[in-house]
């Protein structure tokens, strides 16, 4: 098993761009979500998902949309990049059993907005 | 209180020294806490849950308080390779997702 993958690793954005960070997992979690981290905070939650088709806003969702279309994918889109958004943005999942608590992170994609 | 706190630190120890990291929360309904590592540029790892009184597993022992609301992480004979960020995680009032601490920063050294 993979895990969690996130692609891409690293990105630079020119303010007002939009871009896509992708997130599949293979192991037929139903739980997944997204976080931001900035310099010496905590993690944040952007977005999260109980399943294909149920998406929902977590602590920090303005300038950001998701889809899950599948078990297995959760893209997260910046629809207009900000040098607020410049951050480290990290996917996770959870099995069915264990919503919200054991949650399996991907390596994380570093975002700079300039 | 804030949701979650946690001295950032950092703590600077000796190899085979014993840390202590105590973490606040002010959710009184919590049932379950969780301590996740973060090394230096990588992904959070879980690291341990308490679902009661604590959790001990091999050096690391978590234990919890309720009545002042507090959870600790213990580490005995601590390693060069425990250097890293120690988060501390709640779940928030409505049970639909984790929330965590800024972290506490562990170096150790030899």
């Amino acid at each position: 098993n993979a895990g969690v993958t996130q692609t891409p690793k690293f990105r630079i954005l020119k303010i007002g761009q939009s871009m896509t960070l992708q997130c599949t997992q293979d192991m037929n979690h139903n739980y997944m979500y997204w976080y931001r981290q900035d310099p010496g905070m905590g993690l944040k939650l952007i977005y999260y998902s109980v399943g294909a088709g149920i998406t929902d806003k977590g602590e920090v969702p303005n300038g950001y949309n998701v889809s899950r279309s599948t078990t297995e994918d959760f893209p997260l889109r910046l629809l207009s990049a900000a040098p607020s958004q410049t951050s480290v943005y990290f996917c996770a999942s959870s099995p069915p059993d264990r919503f919200a608590y054991e949650q399996y992170f991907g390596p994380g994609t570093r975002l700079t907005v300039t | 209180r804030k949701e979650v706190e946690q001295d950032p630190g950092p703590f600077n120890v000796p190899e085979g020294a014993t840390v202590a990291f105590n973490c606040t929360y002010s959710n009184s309904a919590s049932q379950s806490f969780f301590w996740y590592r973060q090394d230096c540029r990588k992904e959070p790892k879980l690291l341990m849950s308490v679902y009661s009184s604590g959790n001990e597993d091999g050096r690391f022992t978590a234990q919890l308080n309720r009545a002042s609301q507090y959870i600790s992480l213990l580490i005995r004979d601590s390693k060069l390779s425990d250097s890293a960020t120690y988060l501390c995680v709640v779940p928030n009032q409505a049970g639909t997702a984790l929330i965590f601490g800024k972290g506490t920063t562990l170096s150790v050294s030899s």
